[in-house]
């Protein structure tokens, strides 16, 4: 099955403090990986994305992703997190097969709460 | 170049009446999405065109739903008679599937209360 997992819910970090949201994936093939941000009231926004090439994607707003093929994983980081990144992450597959091929694969999101 | 628009950004209506959302995909995309957003069930792929055909509609809810694009500049989605239950944040969502990365882009949303 052509699955994405974001096994937290909501993440919260300290301004200034490094922040993961976790992504692991199920696909067959070579995995089309993708990070979206969506901030309240707004539509979802593409962050990064990694298709091949070096494991370290750098994206948007400072964010990063670090692909890794064995343990299945994609986690979003961000070294020095800001108030104004508090918002909704999505985490997404592309499908390799089936009628769906080329779409994308959702997770269910991981809030991400920022403190000053 | 204006992204995804989509409109009515907001819309109230009662039971029983139709509602049709509008959305403009970015110019070149061929292939374009719809999704529905709510608390308890997260993003949903509702229906898919290419080339302004529809390719999978497995995730319209039912019947009330239907979904058009009369050329590929132009898609709407009508619920006819809506229902309380579909109160959601419905968005539009458009791709270059002549690339090879198959990135999305989102619309900034219709919020449809019905009461």
């Amino acid at each position: 099955a052509q699955s994405v997992a974001q096994p937290e819910d909501q993440v919260n970090v300290a301004e200034g403090n490094p922040l993961t949201v976790k992504c692991t994936y199920s696909v067959s093939g070579n995995p089309y990986l993708f990070w979206y941000v969506q901030y309240p009231n707004r539509g979802l926004q593409f962050l990064l994305k990694y298709i091949t090439g070096d494991n370290l994607v750098k994206g948007s707003y400072g964010f990063e992703a670090e692909f890794n093929k064995s343990q299945t994983s994609f986690h979003l980081k961000k070294p020095s997190a800001l108030v104004s990144d508090s918002a909704l992450y999505f985490c997404a597959v592309r499908a390799n097969y089936g009628g769906s091929q080329g779409n994308l694969i959702f997770g269910k999101g991981t809030k991400l709460s920022v403190k000053p | 170049d204006a992204g995804v628009i989509q409109s009515p950004r907001h819309e109230v209506t009662e039971m029983g009446q139709e509602v049709t959302l509008r959305c403009k995909p970015i110019s070149g995309h061929n292939s374009l999405f719809w999704y529905r957003q709510t608390m308890m069930r997260g993003l949903e792929l509702l229906i898919y065109f290419n080339n302004n055909v529809p390719i999978d509609d497995s995730g319209m809810p039912e019947d009330r739903f239907s979904a058009k694009m009369p050329n590929a500049s132009f898609s709407t989605l009508k619920i006819q008679p809506s229902e309380p239950r579909d109160s959601a944040v419905y968005f539009c969502a458009s791709r270059d599937s002549g690339t090879s990365t198959d990135t999305q882009y989102f619309g900034p949303g219709t919020r449809l209360t019905v009461l």
